[in-house]
């Protein structure tokens, strides 16, 4: 069974763009959660999408967004890009997120100057 | 709110020595507590997860963790170290309820010499 993928792998932007990522969950996992990954602030959660609708989410500015897919396939956006984006971002799925085994992808790598 | 410790952001060790990564845990309820390695440039892997079934579980790769309750500890062991055991470690403990995160602590970074 194929595993989370994440797409594209590294990304350079610059200060006020937006950026969309996008994550690939494992077949029939429904439940999508984001991760953002700094050497400041450690790994932290971003938030949790199942069936198309955002369940959970962490302590973001309203700049992060995301959404999910019927297909369980899950985009997460950044507007007015900011310095302190610049991270690594994960995706994890799971089968229904009840304290499910989340499976994580290789992570976005994202650079903004 | 759920909160994970863990003590030491850099352990070295002997290859062939004992590792030992600590993890304490604070939660309100019955955790679900996780251990998780990245190597450099990849997503995390799961390494184990207790989910109160029994105290000692273990996991890939020869490591292993014992939960202890009174202690609200959850450290990862492995009798014998491995190069390729040289990596960062992270504890997790899972929110309860219907849209479980993860709560992560600062990692650990293990390194192996010869």
């Amino acid at each position: 069974k194929a595993g989370v993928t994440q797409t594209p792998r590294y990304l350079i932007k610059t200060r006020g763009q937006q950026v969309t990522l996008s994550c690939s969950p494992i077949s029939g996992h429904r439940s999508v959660s984001w991760y953002q990954q700094t050497p400041g602030q450690g790994l932290q959660f971003l938030f949790e999408y199942f069936s198309e609708t955002q369940r959970n989410k962490g302590n973001f500015p309203g700049r992060f967004s995301g959404r999910q897919f019927s297909n369980s396939r899950s985009e997460m956006n950044v507007s007015t890009l900011e310095l302190g984006d610049s991270a690594l971002y994960l995706c994890a799925s799971s089968l229904d997120g009840l304290q499910e085994t989340q499976y994580f992808g290789p992570g976005t790598r994202l650079l903004v100057l | 709110a759920q909160s994970v410790t863990q003590l030491g952001s850099h352990v070295s060790v002997s290859e062939g020595a004992l590792v030992l990564l600590r993890c304490n845990y604070s939660s309100s309820v019955p955790p679900y507590l996780f251990w998780y390695v990245q190597y450099p440039n990849q997503g995390l892997q799961l390494l184990l997860k207790y989910t109160s079934a029994a105290t000692l579980v273990k996991g890939i790769n020869g490591f292993e963790a014992e939960f202890k309750k009174s202690e609200t500890s959850f450290h990862l062991t492995k009798p014998s170290a491995h190069m390729s055991d040289a990596a960062e470690y992270f504890c997790a403990v899972s929110d309860p309820g219907p849209a479980s995160k993860l709560t992560f602590g600062t990692g650990t970074r293990l390194q192996v010499t010869l």
